[in-house]
């Protein structure tokens, strides 16, 4: 079974721009969450979808922002880029826990550079 | 508000040394508790999990952790390190309202020939 994909793998824009970074869960996986990561913060969790309704929320700026397709894939869009928002986007797929806790598979992530 | 603590930055070891990487959690519930591993320039793979029962749990490439509820804490450990155990590693709370993580700010291990 695939494992979890984003595509691109790395990303550089400017001040100002939009990006849309995309995520292909694992086949059979429904709840698709997306974290960023940095070396001062470590992973901040952005958003979790599923069955394409946004789940859960971090605490993060309007700016960001996500949506999940019928077949479970998601993407995430960050406008008005700022230099702070260089980072690596992990996205992680997982069954509908249901009643009862289920794994995060992480993909590769999409390294972004604003510069 | 849940919170998960790593408190070592960073981690040297001699190869063949014995691993005790410390994680420690802030939760109201028992909580679901996990271990990643993190190689530069990849995604995060899962070394165990613990949802309940035995307290001490194993994963994989020989490593365990055993939950103390007591402590709030949950302590990755390998008897004996490989040079190939160097990583960024991260300790993870599961909240079961809803899929969410939270995660610690992750512990650079750098092993030594």
């Amino acid at each position: 079974k695939a494992g979890v994909t984003q595509t691109p793998r790395y990303l550089i824009k400017t001040r100002g721009q939009q990006v849309t970074l995309s995520c292909s869960p694992i086949s059979g996986h429904r709840s698709v969450s997306w974290y960023q990561q940095t070396p001062g913060q470590g992973l901040q969790f952005l958003f979790e979808y599923f069955s394409e309704t946004q789940r859960n929320k971090g605490n993060f700026p309007g700016r960001f922002s996500g949506r999940q397709f019928s077949n479970s894939r998601s993407e995430m869009n960050v406008s008005t880029l700022e230099l702070g928002d260089s980072a690596l986007y992990l996205c992680a797929s997982s069954l509908d826990p249901g009643l009862s806790y289920n794994e995060q598979f992480f993909g590769p992530g999409t390294r972004l550079t604003v510069l | 508000a849940q919170s998960v603590t790593q408190p070592d930055i960073h981690i040297t070891v001699s190869e063949g040394a014995s691993l005790e990487l410390r994680c420690n959690y802030s939760y109201g519930a028992t909580p679901y508790l996990f271990w990643y591993v993190q190689s530069p320039g990849q995604g995060l793979q899962l070394l165990l999990k613990y949802f309940s029962g035995d307290t001490l749990v194993q994963g994989i490439k020989g490593f365990e952790a055993e939950f103390k509820r007591s402590q709030s804490s949950f302590n990755l450990r390998k008897p004996s390190v490989h040079w190939s155990d160097a990583a960024e590693y991260f300790c993870a709370v599961g909240v079961d309202t809803g899929n969410q993580f939270y995660f610690g700010t992750g512990t650079s291990l750098t092993v030594i020939p």
